[in-house]
């Protein structure tokens, strides 16, 4: 399995703002991933986070809205740009480890106002 | 490209009884099959999974799930269910090339009651 912390646990933000969204794990990393849930909903990819280059977005996900970066192979940063209403949900990192698994991180709620 | 249909958006079941969670998918390509449990306001953690070999596998807390690749599934099982079990419960499907995404079905929240 993989030991993943996420920073902060949840947050309320002002519309407008913007948040990140910190991803840590315990041992070096090829694939690591983001995904929001929001409220009452399921798992939906937002982009996959490349080390040494740019993430690959989702459709419907866009750099200047969610910038990501992966400085090394065992962190990333997910930004949640300009808020509003509607980006209030669950934000989670996962792992992916002997090509096949993918473990998640706790989680980040974020409510916007 | 993969997609997960979970039939059942609520189970509730009284506490001792055995349940099912059905999951079916769609796949062009061969896939990975997993099952994930969240609990409430926690992040989600893996039951089980399916990569090849036996049809039937076993995951943590006494689940357990079939694949059967004629009918495209991979139900989740449980003999006996407790309080405990009540959580939101997740059917995945990933294709079997490395570092491609999960996709996730919609969900399907078990309630156990005594």
């Amino acid at each position: 399995s993989a030991v993943i912390s996420q920073k902060p646990s949840r947050d309320i933000c002002q519309r407008g703002t913007s948040l990140t969204i910190q991803c840590q794990v315990d041992s070096q990393v090829t694939m690591m991933f983001w995904y929001r849930q929001q409220p009452g909903q399921s798992l939906t990819l937002i982009a996959t986070a490349n080390q040494g280059s740019e993430a690959t977005y989702e459709s419907g996900f866009v750099i200047d809205k969610f910038p990501i970066s992966r400085p090394n192979l065992t962190f990333s940063t997910l930004t949640v740009s300009n808020m509003s209403p509607e980006d209030s949900s669950i934000y989670l990192c996962s792992v992916e480890r002997a090509g096949e698994t993918q473990y998640f991180g706790p989680g980040t709620r974020l409510l916007v106002l | 490209a993969q997609s997960v249909t979970q039939l059942d958006s609520q189970v509730p079941v009284f506490e001792e009884a055995p349940v099912e969670l059905r999951c079916n998918y769609s796949s062009s390509v061969s896939v990975y099959l997993f099952w994930y449990v969240q609990y409430p306001n926690q992040g989600l953690q893996l039951l089980l999974k399916y990569l090849s070999g036996s049809t039937l596998v076993k995951g943590i807390n006494g689940f357990e799930a079939e694949f059967n690749k004629s009918q495209t599934s991979f139900h989740l099982r449980k003999p006996s269910v407790h309080i405990s079990d009540t959580a939101e419960y997740f059917c995945a499907v990933s294709s079997i090339q490395a570092g491609t995404a999960l996709i996730f079905g919609k969900g399907t929240t078990l309630s156990v009651s005594s």
